[in-house]
This record gives C-alpha cells, structure tokens and sequence, in this order.
C-alpha cells in the first residue's frame, strides 16, 4: 500500500499568515491522484482539493494544492479564523485509498 | 442537495457484530461508488473499503477481510456496512462517503456522512 507520510506533524500560525503543508508518498501516486480534506472537531472530513491541484466546490481561493509523483503540498495563503483545523492528504490512484496521518494547523 | 445520512451511535459487545447504514439522497443511488472510513478517537482516517452500488461489487482493505460486509438496497438508496468479531480497538467513528462515478473507477471522497459512533465495550 502506499504509505502518506505529512509533515509538519503540526503548524502554529496566526491569522493572516501563510501556511504550507506537505505530504509524501512512498510510492508514485497515479495520475496525481491526491486529494486534501480539512476536518474540524466532531464533524466529517470536508473535500478542499482533488486531483492535486483542482479545488473542489465551493472551496475558497485562498487554498491551493500543488505537486506531482510523489511530493505534494497544501497551500493555505493567508489563514482566516475558520481555516484552524486537522488537515489529510489522501490517495485514491492505488488501491488500498491510503490517508496520511494528518498535519494539525493551530493558532500560534 | 447531496446528502448522506448515516444511522446512530451503538454500544456493542466485544465479539458481537454491528451493522452501519448510509441512506443517500440528491443524486443518482447506483452512479457513484460508496466507501467507508473509520476513524479512532484522536487518530487519523482508516479506509475499509467500498461498493459499486450499481453492480453490487465490493472490495475491502486487506487488514478487513473476512470481519467486513458492504451491502445494499437499491430501492431504499442505502448502503449497509457490517462489521463482525468486534474488539475493543474497533471503537471509532465510522463514516460512509460518496466516491467516484462508478464508470470513472478514480475520485475523491466528495460527499461524507455525519458519522456513526461504534463503542465496543464489556
């Protein structure tokens, strides 16, 4: 299976600031097929980018997604107060789907 | 509006079997895949597996096989997840989500459940 490694384990910013996630694979991710949830206590994981780089609707511009193969990265440009959450890189390219094990943004 | 609605908390026994269902509205029932993810108190995602509610095939995560069952109800929309033989570290929220259209076989998780808390507890 491919194993998601994210870095940092957690971030602490302030709003406004800008924050920049990774997430590893250990094996190439087919057809960039890599995706990013944010979740937030007590509720679902919520969609903000699939296929890499594609947001997904209704998702603000501030979040953007980048990479290919194997090293992807989350961008979040400039933090607002709702963006403080737990954030997954997901593969869905190669069964087993495989979640990384979360990078966890706080406020500083 | 896309909806997954997911059945309630549960307490289990260790050894006895639940079952979770996901009843989905707003959209075509046997054109997207359903997949279900669990989730540990303070841990991250765990994929279980999913089902092709057109055809009815399943497929399951290896650490799963032989414990999980994925089924349907095409007439009511609603995708059954059971899960048998439970242990104390099965404890977990369990969520259902849509995944790619079913001609598509890749996609991300688009739509998820509220979640279905299983307490397996003697």
């Amino acid at each position: 299976e491919i194993v998601l490694t994210q870095s940092p384990a957690t971030l602490s910013l302030s709003p406004g600031q800008r924050a920049t996630l990774s997430c590893g694979a250990g094996q190439t991710v087919r057809s960039n097929c890599l995706a990013w949830y944010q979740q937030k206590p007590g509720l679902a994981p919520r969609l903000l980018i699939y296929d890499a780089s594609n947001r997904a609707t209704g998702i603000p511009g501030r979040f953007s997604g980048s990479g290919s193969g194997t090293d992807f990265t989350l961008t979040i440009s400039r933090l607002e107060p709702e963006d403080f959450a737990v954030y997954y890189c997901h593969q869905y390219g190669t069964s087993p789907l495989t979640f990384g094990g979360g990078t966890k943004v706080e406020i500083k | 509006q896309v909806l997954l609605v997911q059945s309630g908390a549960e307490v289990k026994k260790p050894g006895a079997s639940v079952t979770v269902s996901c009843k989905a509205s707003g959209y075509t029932f046997t054109s997207y895949e359903i997949n279900w993810v669990r989730q540990a108190s303070g841990q991250g995602l765990e994929w279980m597996g999913w089902m092709n509610p057109y055809t009815g095939n399943t497929g399951y995560a290896q650490k799963f096989q032989g414990r999980v069952t994925i089924t349907r109800n095409t007439s009511e929309s609603t995708v059954y997840m059971e899960l048998s033989g439970l242990r104390s570290d099965d404890t977990a929220v369990y969520y259902c989500a849509r995944g790619p259209e079913v001609l598509f076989l890749k996609g991300p998780l688009d739509v998820w459940g509220q979640g279905t808390t299983i307490t397996v507890s003697s």
